[in-house]
């Protein structure tokens, strides 16, 4: 079964400033999709950014990035020049390319920012 | 373009009693999802269905039923509710071309 983890429970940034938030996960497939979600205190989930995993490229989506690395199985989400509308819990995700094609999350990591 | 619908927002419920949350997409995705969120744990599948007239389990699938008879809508029931069902449930859509999960707003759910 896959599994995300991610190891940073909180995390805090100054306004401007950038900041990154660490996912791994664990497969043994190598089709697959890893995807950022962000849930502000509004409770909706928004998707921030997906990589398709037999894309080398870095996935970016204007001030969101990733570094995507699938030997290590390590899947960061980059956010540059971070606004208070950043403020949020942001999920990682995976998905197989097959099957009934659910999401695996992790456990999330809640973004301060700081004026 | 309204999205993915959820019905109620929010639900006290007793013990014992029978629920049903709604969830309506017009988006015409043909695979469709049950999350529940929980403190900690992030979310976790409990019953999807990838086309009309089909339905799977999830990680969690006990306690819930589903049914999809039609592309829109896809409700979740609780036949009788206990307390470790409190949680906020969220429902979500995928397909053609991206396969992209889009989510609903959520139902908060209290059983007391």
């Amino acid at each position: 079964a896959q599994t995300v983890t991610q190891s940073q429970p909180e995390m805090s940034v100054q306004e401007a400033e950038t900041v990154t938030l660490s996912c791994t996960y664990d497969t043994s497939e190598s089709d697959y999709y890893l995807f950022w979600y962000k849930q502000p205190p509004s409770r909706q989930m928004i998707l921030v950014i997906r990589q398709e995993a037999y894309k080398q490229q870095n996935a970016t989506e204007n001030r969101f990035s990733v570094n995507f690395q699938k030997a290590a199985k390590s899947f960061s989400l980059k956010i540059s020049d971070s606004q208070l509308g950043d403020a949020a819990m942001y999920f990682c995700a995976y998905r197989n390319n097959f099957g009934n094609e659910k999401l695996t999350f992790g456990t999330g990591t809640r973004l301060t920012i700081i004026p | 373009i309204a999205g993915i619908t959820q019905a109620p927002t929010s639900q006290i419920l007793a013990a014992g009693r029978r629920m049903t949350l709604r969830c309506t997409q017009d988006m015409r995705h043909n695979a469709m999802y049950w999350y529940r969120q929980d403190l900690g744990l992030g979310l976790r599948l409990i019953h999807y269905s990838n086309t009309a007239g089909t339905t799977g389990k999830g990680e969690v699938p006990d306690g819930y039923s589903v049914s999809r008879a039609n592309t829109d809508d896809f409700p979740l029931t609780l036949a009788s509710a206990v307390p470790s069902q409190t949680s906020v449930y969220f429902c979500a859509s995928s397909g053609y071309p991206t396969d992209t999960q889009y989510f609903g707003p959520g139902t908060r759910l209290t059983v007391l």
